[in-house]
């Protein structure tokens, strides 16, 4: 089973922050909060981990509260081009030999 | 980063046939490989992982016989799936792991519909 809750959908405007909420309670010390994006008919597409710091790169920040019992992924200037199916997951770092668990994921909906 | 591809994208097969589908790791040497089953609109369910050399690790209710993984080499990984059906239509996904690497890689997926 997925160790994440996510909202089924949000919508944002285009050119504005989306900001996607992720609630993962029983987080492990040792896991990383991992998020990917999947676009239609495509494969996932990695977008940014961390372990308690805020991370930031080219594509998204991520922030994660103190107790790590929640993340938020930052898109700072969406386009239409970021609709997607964006998936929370946590795992441990260098789980080589496991799997990624997915749940449902957050239906994100650009508009124009 | 690091590029995983699929072959074929598409395809399509009559019901009874056989069809198999590549994942190749074009960067970096891959000791396990993952096997992703995708229906419409759902989640992606991991089928099997599959390590270099050895037999798979099969999900419970995933059949071994009919969803045969060979990953004979550190760049490839092939599914086939067995005597197809027209419920065995599907996107299929394969991801790779490098050794140590956080991240997972995924291929683009291949889109199977038997008619």
């Amino acid at each position: 089973d997925a160790k994440t809750t996510q909202p089924t959908s949000m919508d944002c405007a285009e050119g504005r922050a989306a900001n996607l909420p992720c609630n993962h309670s029983t987080i492990s010390g040792n896991e990383y909060v991992y998020w990917y994006r999947q676009i239609h008919s495509q494969g996932p597409q990695y977008i940014i981990h961390g372990l308690k710091n805020n991370e930031t790169n080219e594509m998204a920040s991520l922030i994660i509260t103190e107790d790590r019992k929640s993340s938020t992924l930052i898109l700072p200037h969406a386009t239409l081009r970021d609709t997607a199916v964006y998936y929370c997951i946590v795992r441990v770092w260098g789980g080589g030999a496991d799997g990624l668990t997915f749940g449902k994921g957050t239906h994100l909906i650009i508009q124009p | 980063g690091a590029v995983v591809s699929q072959h074929p994208s598409r395809v399509i097969c009559k019901s009874g046939t056989s069809v198999k589908i590549e994942c190749r790791s074009l960067d970096f040497q891959a000791t396990t490989m993952f096997w992703y089953r995708q229906f419409p609109k759902q989640s992606l369910m991991l089928m099997a992982t599959s390590n270099e050399g050895s037999k798979a690790t099969y999900e419970q209710g995933v059949e071994k016989d009919k969803f045969l993984i060979n990953h004979a080499s550190l760049t490839l990984s092939t599914l086939t799936v067995t005597s197809a059906h027209p419920e065995d239509s599907s996107f299929y996904i394969c991801s790779a792991s490098g050794q140590g690497a956080g991240e997972l890689f995924f291929g683009e997926g291949s889109r199977l519909t038997v008619l």
